[in-house]
């Protein structure tokens, strides 16, 4: 199974502040990755797909990006609706294994 | 628009069989393919199995010596089953349509729980 390494497991940061959470896959999965968004007591959303691009409604300060095997999720202005859990996936072959989260909090 | 909807037991004896449905509607089930993920509390999601949308099946291979999922087309609905469960088997249950290999739409979940 292709395992995927996110970092860091939690993450607090100031409203308007650039955030970052990367993950890492085990191999190579090229752009078959997307990001997810778990609000508290909610189902996950897809965020980004494709590693770098926007799903429907999604907000522009989130972007996605990729060196390598590395991929990396970035909101560039860090507002007070973006807490809560993300989790990265690949897409690249069964079983579709997800990362074990980034909790993202206000300081 | 497109809706998912989970529904079930909420708790299941150890070594009893699991059995959940999922109602769609917004999107047609041979058009679309639908996939169970769960949750375990607390930790990240796991990929358990898909629905094709054109009846076939795949299962993630640790959990394929148990789990089975089916459809009714007519009733919009895919089913999961899943035998042998165990306390590790707890967690939040949810169906999601498959949009290419993403997951664009979640049900709300189901929780579960195995205790005796």
């Amino acid at each position: 199974d292709i395992q995927m390494t996110q970092s860091p497991a939690s993450l607090s940061a100031s409203l308007e502040e650039i955030v970052t959470i990367t993950c890492q896959a085990s191999q190579d999965i090229g752009n078959w990755l997307a990001w997810y968004q778990q609000k508290p007591g909610k189902s996950p959303q897809l965020l980004i797909y494709g590693a770098t691009s926007l799903a429907d409604g999604v907000p522009s300060r989130f972007s996605g990006s990729r060196s390598g095997t590395q991929y990396s999720l970035k909101i560039s202005r860090l507002q007070v609706e973006d807490i809560g859990i993300y989790y990265c996936q690949q897409a690249s072959s069964a079983p579709f294994t997800f990362g074990s989260g980034t909790k993202l909090e206000i300081k | 628009q497109v809706q998912l909807k989970e529904s079930g037991p909420g708790l299941v004896q150890p070594s009893e069989t699991l059995s959940l449905t999922c109602t769609v509607s917004g999107f047609s089930l041979t058009s679309y393919s639908v996939s169970w993920v769960r949750q375990p509390s607390g930790k990240g999601p796991e990929w358990m199995g898909r629905m094709w949308y054109d009846g076939d099946t795949a299962y993630n291979s640790a959990l394929k010596s148990r789990l089975s999922i089916s459809r009714d087309t007519s009733k919009n609905q895919v089913f999961l089953k899943m035998n042998s469960l165990q306390t590790d088997d707890t967690g939040t249950y949810y169906c999601t349509r498959n949009w290419s290999p993403w997951f664009d739409y979640w049900g709300q979940g189901v929780m579960v729980t195995v205790s005796s």
